[in-house]
């Protein structure tokens, strides 16, 4: 069975700060990576996705994920955060047939 | 373009009554998924279908729940009884596929937030 493991439940930052969480996930075969956001009271929204080629992928609002293979990592990275990231954050994986498996969410409070 | 349309937004209600939460999926996916989310455990898929058919219900807590999916542009999940322990975020997501469980990005409706007294 696959699994998603997200390092942080909460990560607290200033403005203009680096960001960078982890995922981990176990699955034996080929996966589709994806990292989901969740503003205080939405939906979620897709952020960004990895299915094959460029392990580096670039998604919406300057986010960018790399795909480790070796180590079974897809964390995502943000160069300079502003205070409306604000958010919940989801990695989630979906092996072979497989249904969309979701880590438990890293919160991510930006100060101004 | 409409996405996906979750009612009620928010539910309150006492245990032992029925609650129906519905879901208009985007005009054109063809799978649908039930999430539950709570902080406790994150973000549960509960069942999802394909092409109006139940594939996959092994994430339904118990029998109390059940979800249904006449046709493509409408999907129920029914509790009953509700218990108080069923209070919770309820997520309806559609995705494109001609397959389940399709690898394509999964759209997310608001959500209905139950509380169940």
């Amino acid at each position: 069975a696959q699994s998603v493991s997200q390092h942080n439940h909460h990560v607290i930052l200033s403005e203009a700060a680096s960001l960078e969480l982890g995922c981990n996930y176990s699955y034996g075969g080929t996966v589709n990576l994806f990292w989901y956001v969740q503003y205080p009271g939405q939906h979620l929204q897709l952020l960004l996705k990895y299915f094959s080629g460029d392990p580096l992928v670039k998604g919406i609002k300057g986010f960018e994920a790399e795909f480790i293979k070796s180590k079974f990592s897809f964390n995502l990275r943000k160069p300079s955060v502003q205070w409306s990231d604000t958010a919940e954050y989801f990695c989630a994986v979906k092996g072979g047939y497989s249904t969309l498996t979701f880590g438990k969410g890293t919160m991510l409070l930006v100060s101004p | 373009d409409a996405g996906v349309i979750q009612s009620p937004r928010h539910e309150v209600t006492e245990m032992g009554q029925e609650v129906t939460l519905r879901c208009k999926p985007i005009s054109g996916h063809n799978s649908l998924f039930w999430y539950r989310q709570t902080m406790m455990r994150g973000l549960e898929l509960l069942i999802y279908f394909n092409n109006n058919v139940p594939i996959d219900d092994s994430g339904m807590p118990e029998d109390r729940f059940s979800a249904k999916m006449p046709n493509a542009s409408f999907s129920t999940l029914k509790i009953q009884p509700s218990e108080p322990r069923d209070s919770a975020v309820y997520f309806c997501a559609s995705s494109l596929g001609d397959r389940a469980p399709s690898n394509q990005p999964q759209h997310f409706g608001d959500g209905t937030r139950l509380s169940i007294l």
